[in-house]
Order: C-alpha cells, then structure tokens, then sequence
C-alpha cells in the first residue's frame, strides 16, 4: 500500500539557519510525484516544491529544495536561512501514476518551530 | 487571481444533521478534491471530481457525498452527521491533475459536530 512516513513530529530551528525535514514514502509504481505543504495556523495548505519520480535533478524553489533519493526512497526538504515566517506545520505528500488523479496521499506532519 | 474560496469557514452543527460545504476553484481549474483533515488521522482524501465526474473516492461511508457543477464550483455533503466528523475539510482545485504544481488549496471550512 501506498505510504508517507514523517518520523519528526516536531522540529525547532534557529532563525537563518537551515533545517531538513524527513520524508520517506512507499510505493509500487515507477512514475509517480512528490509534494511537499506549509500549513500555517490559518489552516490554508501551500504548495512548496514538486519533485517527479523520473526528475534527475533535485527540485529547487528559492529556499526551498528536496533532496530526492529515490533508491532509498526518501524525499527530504531542506529549507536554507529559515526564517519565523516559516514557523507550521510541514506535509510530504505523493501522488501515484503519471497524474491523471487528484488523489494525495500525505504524510502526518512535521512542526517546524523558528527561534528567534 | 482569485484563489479557492470554501465557504463557510466555520460551521458547528448537532450530531444528526446534515452539512453542506461549498468550494469555488480558481478560475479555470477542472478538477477539484476534498480531504478531511483531524487530529487522529491527519489529512484524508475524499473524492475528485473533474468534468462533473466523480473521478476518484476514498475509503469514506456513503454518508460523505459531492457534486461538481458545470461551472467547476463544488460541493460535499455530510449527512447524519456524527461527533467524529469534526474537522477541517480542505478543497484543492487544479487544471486537470496535480502535475507540477500540485493542487491550489482553500482555506478550509472547520466544522464542529456537537
């Protein structure tokens, strides 16, 4: 069965310093897609990164980046010179298959808590 | 551009009643999906509609029902509503799938079974 596994309930991170969220994930199709959420307290789920099963190149979006590891079938964030802004809740997520669905499987979330 | 709009935003109702809640996709986007989200067991997919078509649905009782318009506005309904349906329901629209950029989420309507 398909899965997401994030093993770090809660993380704290100094401000300007970076910060790598885990992910590992389960699945039995060869083309399939990653995602990573913020979900601040306001509840709105925003979309960070993307990263495709057959993508040779790490995904990167300004701060943002993945390392993607698919033979260990990890899929890492990194977030570089965190910021408090960055301070929610973290999804990993997956969707099977080339994209004709909508279905995200996510994972349970991480906290990220940025000290001042 | 305008985002995805959920209406209501909160919503606390009696165990037994029926809800509906109401999402509105980007303007142009086809194809929309609801997930659950609680405490317990974090964020569940719902269904997903495209076209008017259910195309996908997750493992929820047939007490969990939805609709898609011509127009891509969505709804889903909850019927007999039980203390357990307490949640933040999230709707995500996007042009056909996921793709690259994921789906465009709402807000959410949290919803309260008391």
């Amino acid at each position: 069965a398909q899965k997401i596994t994030q093993t770090q309930p809660g993380m704290f991170v100094q401000e300007k310093e970076a910060v790598t969220l885990d992910c590992t994930y389960d699945t039995s199709d060869q083309s399939y897609g990653l995602f990573w959420y913020k979900q601040p307290s306001s509840g709105e789920m925003i979309f960070l990164i993307y990263q495709g099963s057959y993508d040779e190149q790490n995904a990167t979006e300004g701060r943002y980046s993945l390392n993607f590891q698919k033979a260990r079938k990890s899929a890492n964030l990194v977030i570089s010179a965190s910021q408090l802004g960055d301070s929610a809740m973290y999804f990993c997520a997956m969707r099977e298959g080339s994209g004709n669905t909508g279905k995200l499987i996510f994972g349970q979330g991480t906290t990220l808590q940025v000290k001042p | 551009k305008a985002g995805v709009t959920q209406t209501p935003r909160y919503l606390i109702k009696t165990r037994g009643q029926q809800v509906t809640l109401s999402c509105s996709p980007i303007s142009g986007h086809r194809s929309v999906s609801w997930y659950q989200q609680t405490p317990g067991q974090g964020l569940q997919f719902l269904f997903e509609y495209f076209s008017e078509t259910q195309r996908n649905k997750g493992n929820f009782p047939g007490r969990f029902s939805g609709r898609q318009f011509s127009n891509s506005r969505s709804e889903m309904n909850v019927s007999t509503l039980e203390l357990g349906d307490s949640a933040l329901y999230l709707c995500a629209s996007s042009l056909k799938a996921p793709g690259v950029y994921g789906y465009t989420f709402g807000s959410g309507t949290r919803l309260t079974v008391v």
